[in-house]
């Protein structure tokens, strides 16, 4: 049972452009969210987050959103830069307990100039 | 500042082999620690993670096991790879539990032939 979702796994975008990758989850129980972005041969590196009781957080061209009702986040990039081409893993948490992060297949974004 | 480090950085074993892989984090103190593989399609897979020493929860039936002998050492091991078990190995922290960022070491390849 997959519970954080990467329905796309790849989108290719122009330079310049706007970037949006896509997240669902299906545990409600899930209350903070996060983005990684990762190279090949490479760890993932944190991105952003988002807490629960927001809808909204912004990081320079970086900005996730989130819908709760809809259990869905997307993160937005804009202007995409051919450095952000990378694969970005959704990650969900539990504001509970110790279980780990769960994270979504990912998906490879290029950028194209 | 906290660092993480995992060696070796590439491996090449043969079917029936053992394995280990070791992680170290530096600068803090009692992390939760985790072993993640990312294998083509699948994602970033949680394999093992610690709360203390000598605690480990296994996430998903495998021939691997973990160890954690010291606070800050985290050890993937195999009595005899498979095949299947090729892949890239990321071993994590955090500090804090869940709402806290999970940092990740730079990764491991595995190639089992």
């Amino acid at each position: 049972d997959q519970q954080v979702k990467q329905n796309s796994p790849s989108l290719s975008v122009q330079e310049g452009r706007i970037s949006i990758l896509n997240c669902d989850y299906t545990n409600s129980m899930f209350d903070y969210f996060l983005w990684y972005k990762k190279y090949p041969a490479e760890g993932p590196t944190f991105l952003i987050s988002i807490s629960s009781i927001k809808d909204k957080n912004e990081d320079g061209r970086f900005t996730v959103f989130l819908n709760k009702s809809a259990k869905h986040l997307s993160l937005h990039i804009v202007p995409s830069q051919p450095g952000d081409s990378a694969v970005y893993f959704c990650a969900a948490d539990r504001n509970s307990g110790n279980t780990p992060l769960v994270f979504g297949k990912g998906t490879r974004l290029s950028v194209i100039a | 500042s906290q660092t993480i480090h995992q060696w070796p950085a590439t491996l090449v074993q043969p079917v029936g082999s053992p394995l280990s892989l070791e992680c170290t984090v530096e600068g803090t103190s009692n992390p939760n620690l985790y072993w993640y593989r990312q294998a083509a399609g699948r994602g970033l897979q949680l394999l093992f993670y610690s709360v203390g020493i000598g605690q480990i929860s296994s996430e998903v039936p495998q021939n691997l096991s973990a160890s954690r002998p010291q606070d800050r050492q985290f050890i993937l091991s195999s009595k005899k790879l498979l095949l299947s078990d090729s892949g890239f190995y990321l071993c994590a922290w955090r500090v804090g539990g869940p709402g806290n960022t999970i940092y990740f070491g730079e990764g491991s390849w595995l190639t089992v032939v």
